[in-house]
């Protein structure tokens, strides 16, 4: 069973460009949210996904954006670039949304640098 | 929002040694769940626990939620240098908020041959 796939796994950015992260969850999944990962801040929680529609956003300015897809495919976005956007962006999977007894199933993350 | 304390932030062992982490909050938690992060790739969920004063093992690993659901520990026995990596533990309700997962801080465990 595939597992969580995130693409690109490294990407290398400009300040004040855009970016877009994509993530396939496991089949069957219809539950997709994002974590921003920094050595200083951890894992924070950015939004969540249930059925194409986001359920709940986490405490990050509106430049941050997602959108999840009628087959439970998902893209986050990032415009404006800033330095502290520099983090591994983390995607995650479930059946259901967390708090209903299940775990969730993280890809690999797609490790973004701002320069 | 639920804060979640962990403890130590790193812990730096001899391989075959016993060590124990710690996760504690001010509220009460629904449910527990405990992660194990490798380098360069994303948490992995080792278990999850609901009743207050539960025990779950794997292998050599043993989770306990404090009777209160206030706290919660993992114990590892005879460590491996295969255990290193990032421990991680979360509320799967992000206190009010639904289907967010809120993390504690880590603990960094390196295990040496």
């Amino acid at each position: 069973k595939a597992g969580v796939t995130q693409t690109p796994r490294y990407l290398i950015k400009t300040r004040g460009q855009q970016v877009t992260l994509s993530c396939s969850p496991i089949s069957g999944h219809r539950s997709v949210s994002w974590y921003q990962q920094t050595p200083g801040q951890g894992l924070q929680f950015l939004f969540e996904y249930f059925s194409e529609t986001q359920r709940n956003k986490g405490n990050f300015p509106g430049r941050f954006s997602g959108r999840q897809f009628s087959n439970s495919r998902s893209e986050m976005n990032v415009s404006t670039l800033e330095l502290g956007d520099s983090a591994l962006y983390l995607c995650a999977s479930s059946l259901a949304p967390a708090g209903e007894g299940y775990g969730y199933t993280f890809g690999s993350g797609t490790r973004l640098t701002v320069v | 929002t639920q804060l979640l304390e962990q403890s130590p932030q790193f812990l730096s062992i001899q391989e075959g040694e016993n060590l124990t982490v710690y996760c504690n909050s001010s509220s009460v938690f629904s449910s527990l769940q405990w992660y194990r992060q490798e380098p360069g790739e994303g948490p992995v969920l080792l278990v999850t626990v609901v009743t207050g004063g539960e025990v779950k093992k794997l292998k050599r690993l043993t989770f306990q939620f404090g009777d209160a659901r206030k706290d919660s520990s993992l114990h590892i026995t005879a460590a491996q240098p295969g255990d290193t990596g990032l421990y991680l533990c979360a509320d799967p309700r992000g206190g009010t908020s639904y289907g967010k997962l809120t993390f504690g801080q880590g603990t960094i465990l390196t295990v040496h041959p």
